[in-house]
């Protein structure tokens, strides 16, 4: 069965300093990830995906993830955090070989404070 | 429009109520994915279409839980005899289908049964 694991509810960072947010998965087969974005009463943004190639993956808002298979990890990662990019992140995962749909973590909520 | 586009917004239906929701998904994306969001937690899939066809119900809670997409844009999902459990966020994404491709969400619906 497919899942995803993000261990942390909350996440602080003062702005300015780098920021991770993690990820762990469990599929059968070649995994498909994706990051999402939400802010209050939005739906899910698209941030960035790791299909196949190169492990570190670049994304919008100068967000990127690194995907270690050997970890089974594909964590969110920015240099340098902004207050704007507050908000509650999504890991998901679909198997590659299986239908389209994403299987999606609990969330971390994202707090950048000045 | 641009993106996906769900009505109503915000829906309060009494128990025991059938609702309808609508998803109006990106022109052109042949797949169609609905997932629900309780509160506190990740999207869980529902249902997924490719073009009019469901491919997938195995997210479906129970028998009162039914979508379409009779022509292969559109699609509504119904719920029949709502109960208190059935209230959250219901959430349409569309993608161009094929492998690997990203899912861009609505901005949901959110239903609340009283």
């Amino acid at each position: 069965a497919q899942s995803v694991a993000q261990p942390e509810d909350q996440v602080n960072v003062a702005e300015g300093n780098p920021l991770t947010v993690k990820c762990t998965y469990s599929v059968s087969g070649n995994p498909y990830l994706f990051w999402y974005v939400q802010y209050p009463n939005r739906g899910l943004q698209f941030l960035l995906k790791y299909i196949t190639g190169d492990n570190l993956v670049k994304g919008s808002y100068g967000f990127e993830a690194e995907f270690n298979k050997s970890q089974t990890s594909f964590h969110l990662k920015k240099p340098s955090a902004l207050v704007s990019d507050s908000a509650l992140y999504f890991c998901a995962v679909r198997n590659a070989g299986a239908t389209n749909k994403l299987i999606f973590g609990t969330g971390t909520l994202l707090a950048v404070q000045p | 429009g641009a993106g996906v586009s769900q009505s109503p917004r915000y829906k309060v239906a009494k128990r025991g109520q059938d609702v309808a929701l609508r998803c109006d998904p990106i022109s052109g994306h042949v797949s169609l994915f609905w997932y629900q969001q309780a509160l506190g937690q990740g999207p869980e899939f529902l249902t997924y279409f490719q073009n009019e066809a469901q491919l997938d119900k195995s997210g479906l809670p129970s028998d009162r839980f039914f979508a379409e997409r009779p022509e292969g844009s559109v699609s509504t999902l119904k719920i029949q005899r709502t109960q208190q459990e059935d209230s959250a966020v219901y959430l349409c994404a569309s993608s161009l289908g094929g492998t690997g491709t990203e899912a861009f969400f609505g901005q949901g619906t959110r239903l609340t049964v009283v």
